[in-house]
């Protein structure tokens, strides 16, 4: 299984990118990278995944580096609601998204 | 669109008694997931259900926990006897096929005492 690493912790000023980074260094060709977030007392919430190229959607920018062992999240423009944990999730088994092992993630913090 | 619909948000009970849980995932998705969260963890896959039938398992502890997914739509999750470890969020989640985003309820927050 692709095992990930996330800084516990990361404060960001309201309005400024908030750049997230997660190590995956064992991810296999055909595994995949999601992110999900959760808000306190929600349940965790997709943001984006990838397997190559960079993506972007409404939420969020997930940049890859070409050999994939690391990717990055990008929040373009932190807002007081983007505060919470983020999960970095490599499911194993390539191309299978059935078994989302949630780590410690990152804490999130966005300040005024 | 509708997301994943749970119930009931918060129940208490005593230990040895017996708790269920409801959830019906957005129209249309075929996968169907409970996780469980415990205070200052990461949610842990209990089952998966694909329309009826059960993907995973594995991590059901099935002395005391059973899931059912009749008819391919809603899901069942029901604790009997609670044992005061099984305090946690029970969050039901559902995605389209695997390989796509999957999509969180709000959670049931069961609380044994």
């Amino acid at each position: 299984d692709a095992k990930t690493t996330q800084p516990p912790s990361m404060d960001c000023a309201e309005g400024r990118a908030a750049n997230l980074p997660c190590n995956h260094s064992t991810i296999s060709g055909n595994e995949y990278v999601y992110w999900y977030r959760q808000i306190h007392s929600q349940g965790p919430q997709y943001i984006i995944h990838g397997l190559k190229n960079n993506e972007t959607n409404e939420m969020a920018s997930l940049i890859i580096t070409e050999d994939r062992k690391s990717s990055t999240l990008i929040l373009p423009h932190a807002t007081l609601r983007d505060t919470a944990v983020y999960y970095c999730i490599v499911p194993p088994g390539g191309g299978s998204q059935g078994n989302l092992i949630f780590g410690k993630g990152t804490k999130l913090s966005v300040k005024p | 669109e509708a997301g994943v619909a749970q119930s009931p948000r918060y129940k208490i009970i005593e230990k040895r008694q017996s708790v269920a849980f409801w959830c019906n995932p957005i129209s249309g998705h075929a996968t169907l997931y409970w996780y469980q969260q415990i205070l200052g963890q990461g949610p842990k896959l209990l089952i998966q259900f694909q329309n009826n039938g059960v993907v995973d398992d594995s991590q059901l502890p099935k002395d005391r926990f059973s899931a059912e997914r009749l008819k391919g739509v809603d899901s069942t999750l029901k604790i009997q006897p609670a044992k005061l470890e099984d305090s946690a969020v029970y969050l039901c989640a559902s995605s389209l096929v695997k390989n796509q985003a999957i999509y969180f309820g709000e959670g049931s927050w069961l609380t044994v005492v």
